[in-house]
């Protein structure tokens, strides 16, 4: 299958400062990205999704200015927390789809510490 | 809008026996795909089995199948000899089949535990 990579796998930051996490296709270009959060025990949270060279699409209640999403490739898509507080803490995980697969590809995640 | 429902949040099998976790979803449209997947305590999903809703045939990839309902929008995952390596959350989700784009709608997950 297709692999996805996400970096770091870990990162704790304090309070007001901004965090990019990556996403990478290894070996496939990845025409739309997904970037989802989590939080423990529960399901998977889909915050936007990129495409290529465009906009992201954000959910409804997801704050695009705090959570800025750019996929400025085929292979990378990064998402930035700004000015992170507490309450951003959380698990991030990213996944790819490119334009002949039916099903998407999962990066590692990233676990997020605002301290 | 499309719902994926599973109303099991907890499963608990012994080793080596067979156990059906329950998911149903909600939907207007006849092109679709739906997906379990498996999240391990390292938090990695893990596609488990993919079924096509054109498909009148179920799905099955080793010790893993489906049984796929589609009048009654009922998709229930069946593992069959289990293993301690399959405790794991497990989650349902639905894919428009429109575009290969398109986003997944996931279930709240059921946790698996597998006893010895």
């Amino acid at each position: 299958g297709a692999v996805v990579s996400q970096h770091p796998s870990r990162v704790i930051c304090k309070s007001g400062t901004s965090v990019k996490i990556e996403c990478r296709s290894l070996d496939f270009q990845a025409t739309t990205m997904f970037w989802y959060r989590q939080f423990p025990k529960q399901s998977l949270m889909l915050m936007a999704t990129s495409n290529e060279g465009s906009k992201a699409t954000y959910e409804q209640g997801v704050e695009k200015d705090k959570f800025l999403i750019n996929h400025a490739s085929l292979t990378l898509s990064t998402l930035t927390v700004t000015s992170a507080h507490p309450e951003d803490s959380s698990f991030y995980i990213c996944s790819a789809s490119g334009s002949w697969y039916n099903e998407q590809f999962f990066g590692p995640g990233t676990r997020l510490t605002v301290l | 809008a499309q719902t994926v429902t599973q109303s099991q949040p907890e499963m608990s099998v012994q080793e080596a026996e067979t156990v059906t976790l329950s998911c149903t979803y909600d939907t207007s449209e006849s092109d679709y795909y739906l997906f379990w997947y498996k999240q391990p305590p390292s938090r990695q999903m893990i596609l488990v089995i993919r079924q096509e809703a054109y498909k009148q045939q179920n799905a099955t990839e080793n010790r893993f199948s489906v049984n796929f309902q589609k009048a009654a929008k009922s998709f229930s995952l069946k593992i069959s000899d289990s293993q301690l390596g399959d405790a794991a959350m497990y989650f349902c989700a639905y894919r428009s089949g429109e575009t290969s784009g398109s986003r997944l709608t996931f279930g709240e997950g059921t946790q698996l535990t597998v006893n010895p």
